[in-house]
């Protein structure tokens, strides 16, 4: 069972601050993926990285950063946050071929 | 492109069988997944099968995969309250990153 830690769980912020998300793991895996979902809904793929130094933008077009300077460790940077950036941020990782492990989730609100 | 489709909701009586249906395009499928997400929270894997099986058995859930018709579904015997959530079905390729999500089913267990 992969170990897949986001913080903070909640986050509510005012307009044009700059927030970061973070998510670590414990298995060593080397695939790692931010998706964005609003409550219920379906799930965009908006960063993903390979390995470390290897970042990729998703399908969604988000203005969001990442880094991956340690494998265990894919934060995601807003650097202005807005209302339109309320919605939950969903970090997974995979091993290779192996099933995608999600973490818990940051529900994400900007005022 | 790829896509995977899922029908909106499904409302089940409790003791009874809950069938969630899921079909995709990628004949290139390798592994096809189900995911249950509860309020507020990430996606937590169920089960998989590999896309040369027919059916995969684990405790209640049941896959059973149509390769012919692209079909997948999830069959959880004796559903309980405790099953609402939101099924999403998911497939990949072996060796790539990408995840293809269907838009979840919502499942409602009346007591």
């Amino acid at each position: 069972e992969a170990d897949i830690y986001q913080t903070p769980r909640y986050l509510v912020i005012g307009t044009g601050k700059k927030i970061t998300l973070e998510c670590s793991q414990t298995m060593g895996h080397d695939k790692m993926y931010w998706y964005q979902q609003d409550p219920g809904m379906e799930l965009h793929l908006i960063h993903y990285s390979y390995g470390v130094n290897s970042t990729e933008k998703g399908d969604l077009s988000s203005e969001s950063t990442v880094s991956r300077i340690r494998t265990e460790h894919f934060p995601l940077t807003l650097e202005s946050a807005r209302p339109s950036h309320t919605s939950q941020y969903l970090c997974a990782s995979r091993d290779g071929d192996s099933p995608l492990h999600f973490g818990n989730g940051t529900r994400l609100t900007v005022t | 492109g790829e896509d995977v489709e899922q029908s909106l909701f499904l409302s089940v009586r409790e003791g009874d069988s809950s069938v969630i249906n899921c079909t995709y395009t990628d004949s290139s499928s390798t592994y096809l997944y189900w995911y249950k997400q509860e309020p507020g929270a990430g996606l937590q894997l169920l089960t998989y099968i590999f896309s040369n099986m027919d059916m995969k058995q684990d405790q209640r859930l049941t896959v059973l995969l149509n390769k012919k018709d692209k079909h997948l579904s999830l069959r959880i015997a004796d559903t309980q309250t405790g099953d609402s959530a939101i099924y999403f079905c998911a497939e990949t390729r072996s060796g790539t990153y990408k995840y293809i999500f269907g838009t979840g089913t919502r499942l409602k267990v009346l007591a």
